[in-house]
């Protein structure tokens, strides 16, 4: 089946960690993106790939890294510098075909930091 | 003003309504128009899409977009308590490098049986 998987589903850390979360995509995609939804905002834009070793700072990068060293995988840090990690987040990928439109989402990983 | 403004309710409704739920966006470069629908704990799906102006049936869902007026819009018809979700617009350019879509904060939908 293709599509994408975001591992773990939940995922709880002490604050002042650094923790890496998982997307990965078999749909042959070039185009990759990290959101980040939190209660009444909507989806936010943190990272976004169009190809390998390469990607763009979205409308909030503070306190995030990502890496983009295979197709297939677009993994996101969460570093100790975010103030407020607590969050749903969600990992997207796209072909980048000029004409494409949709983005197809994994089920995302709930962060809880204490 | 944000690019994307949708009212994020909660909106409830009873079984058999007809839904209207709906966007303004402020950027007329915008070409690409989308509607994402998102259970709970769950990542969005694709919905429906309209380019440019215009409007879209597919089923008991109409997505409607006025240009002109920068608004968007998505019909429910004969609503479900299957349909109970957030429904997210969201919008892009056309072409260019740019991929980045746009969204608006999400609408929160109950149809009630």
């Amino acid at each position: 089946d293709g599509g994408i998987t975001q591992s773990p589903k939940y995922l709880f850390r002490k604050e002042g960690q650094n923790v890496t979360l998982s997307c990965e995509q078999n749909l042959n995609h070039d185009a990759m993106y990290w959101y980040r939804q939190d209660p009444g905002q909507g989806l936010r834009l943190i990272y976004y790939s169009q190809i390998v070793n390469d990607f763009q700072k979205g409308d909030i990068a503070e306190g995030y890294s990502v890496s983009r060293e295979k197709k297939e995988s677009f993994p996101l840090t969460v570093t100790s510098a975010q103030k407020n990690p607590t969050a749903f987040y969600l990992c997207a990928s796209s072909s980048r075909d000029r004409l494409s439109y949709e983005q197809y989402f994994g089920p995302g990983t709930r962060l809880t930091v204490t | 003003q944000k690019e994307v403004e949708q009212d994020p309710g909660p909106l409830s409704v009873p079984e058999g309504a007809i839904v209207s739920l709906n966007c303004t966006y402020s950027n007329s470069a915008f070409q690409y128009f989308m509607w994402y629908r998102q259970y709970s704990r769950k990542g969005p799906e694709l919905l429906m899409y309209t380019y440019s102006s215009g409007n879209k049936e597919d089923g008991r869902f109409t997505a409607q977009v006025d240009k002109s007026s920068k608004y968007i819009s998505l019909f429910i018809r004969d609503s479900q308590p299957s349909d109970s979700a957030t429904y997210l617009c969201a919008m892009r350019n056309s072409g260019g490098s740019n991929y980045k879509l746009t969204f608006g904060k999400g609408t929160l939908l109950t149809v009630n049986p």
